[in-house]
């Protein structure tokens, strides 16, 4: 079976760091993705890890560890607009290796 | 390019009618979901689809049919209406599901059943 985990909501300040954290455990493994998804809207991809490591991409890096089933968003020099909610999901090998999605951490940015 | 576009945005039902959900991309991908989401839930999958003629089932299936009869499109059929399907429901599409490749999501349809 799968099994995502995540905090349900965390909250910051303008310009401080944020770490997102999220455990997993899968059937199969073939990627760990972030997408973050404002009220109301669509998802969006943020970023992708396979390998362990810390992938960075602007003020968003992800970083994985496949042995201990884990990954965190890194969210830095916060802005307002980064108030959304982040959804941690994974790749199985379970139903065609589509999408196996974490419940959400909401984000609050505050002044 | 529109990406995928789901129609329609909003819709109320009453108890025991039936609806379609229309999903369209026009980015040539062969895999398309279903997803549902739900407060505290997070997005579950309904039904999938890894290609034309080809689809099975998710994670919450039950009460919901698909078809995949074009590439483009992937409509989400609900046989009766019920409260418990009132819910966001997302249809994503992807290149195929080798690793690296992310999906795209529709903008949802919110729908209410009384």
């Amino acid at each position: 079976g799968q099994n995502i985990d995540q905090p349900t909501e965390m909250t910051a300040t303008e310009g401080a760091i944020v770490q997102i954290n999220c455990t997993y455990q899968t059937s199969g493994f073939n990627g760990l993705f972030w997408y973050q998804q404002h009220a109301g809207e669509a998802p969006t991809f943020l970023s992708y890890n396979v390998l362990d490591g810390l992938e960075e991409k602007g003020r968003f890096s992800s970083f994985l560890s496949r042995s201990k089933g884990y990954s965190y968003l890194l969210l830095k020099e916060l802005q307002m607009k980064d108030s959304a909610s982040y959804l941690c999901a994974v790749r199985a090998w379970g139903y065609g290796q589509n999408f196996v999605f974490g419940p959400g951490t909401r984000l609050s940015v505050l002044p | 390019n529109a990406g995928v576009t789901q129609t329609p945005k909003f819709q109320v039902l009453k108890t025991g009618q039936s609806m379609t959900l229309q999903c369209a991309q026009d980015m040539n991908h062969e895999y398309m979901s279903w997803y549902r989401q739900d407060p505290g839930m997070g997005l579950r999958l309904i039904h999938y689809s890894v290609g034309a003629g080809i689809t099975d089932q998710g994670e919450v299936p039950n009460g919901y049919n698909v078809s995949r009869s074009t590439t483009e499109d992937f409509p989400l059929r609900l046989l009766s209406a019920a409260p418990s399907q009132t819910s966001v429901y997302f249809c994503a599409s992807s290149y195929s599901g080798y690793t690296t490749t992310e999906a795209f999501f529709g903008q949802g349809t919110r729908l209410t059943v009384v």
